[in-house]
């Protein structure tokens, strides 16, 4: 079974604070995304990364960016978190080939104060 | 502005019966059109895809269908199983990313 984790279910940040938002893959995909999901507006992409040390920005790339050194791993950063950051967060991945089919963790609900 | 559009934010079904959920979509680019299914505290889970040169898809009791001329998909689930209940997103490929609906939940009743 592929397994996507996020470090966290659940994070209170404060406004001003750098958060990172960590995410591994177990099945050696080489695609991994950045979602949001907020009510009303579904799923939207941050950013993704077809390979190590490659990004590419996605709808709603403004204050964050993110991190690819290992192949299993994208992290997400808020460089200075602020209250309308406050969201769920859902890591996916997926190969090339089968793009169709994305992988998603359990997801991580950040609320910034 | 949302691409694809998912109007009923809720449905209940008896179960047994037909579930159809329904998707609009304003983006005629869209190569592939998706289904995801979301459990509470769980991510969305793939579902069932259709191409955009295609009518319709199928797989077990779920159905695809596509009409490309009034930018409209849906979703049949027959017959509608209580674990079936769930968050429905549809989502459009537009090339390099999915653009999602808000989705629709799905109550199916014992």
């Amino acid at each position: 079974d592929v397994k996507v984790t996020q470090s966290s279910r659940y994070l209170v940040k404060r406004t001003g604070e750098k958060v990172f938002l960590e995410c591994v893959q177990d099945m050696d995909h080489e695609n991994m995304f950045w979602y949001r999901q907020d009510p009303g507006l579904g799923l939207r992409l941050i950013y993704f990364s077809y390979d190590v040390k490659m990004k590419e920005k996605g709808d709603i790339p403004e204050g964050y960016s993110v991190s690819r050194e290992k192949k299993e791993r994208f992290s997400l950063i808020l460089e200075s978190a602020s209250t309308n950051q406050t969201s769920m967060y859902l890591c996916a991945s997926s190969f090339v080939d089968t793009y169709n089919e994305q992988f998603f963790g359990p997801g991580t609900r950040l609320t910034v104060l | 502005d949302q691409q694809v559009k998912q109007n009923s934010p809720s449905l209940s079904v008896q179960e047994g019966r037909i579930s159809i959920l329904n998707c609009d979509y304003t983006n005629s680019m869209f190569d592939y059109f998706l289904w995801y299914k979301k459990y509470p505290a769980e991510g969305p889970t793939f579902l069932i895809s259709i191409s955009s040169i295609k009518d319709k898809n199928e797989d077990g009791r779920f159905t695809v269908f596509l009409n490309k001329s009034a930018k409209h998909l849906s979703l049949h689930i027959v017959p509608s199983q209580p674990g079936d209940s769930a968050v429905y997103f549809c989502a459009g490929d537009g090339g390099n990313q999915f653009y999602f609906g808000t989705g629709t939940s799905l109550t199916v009743i014992p």
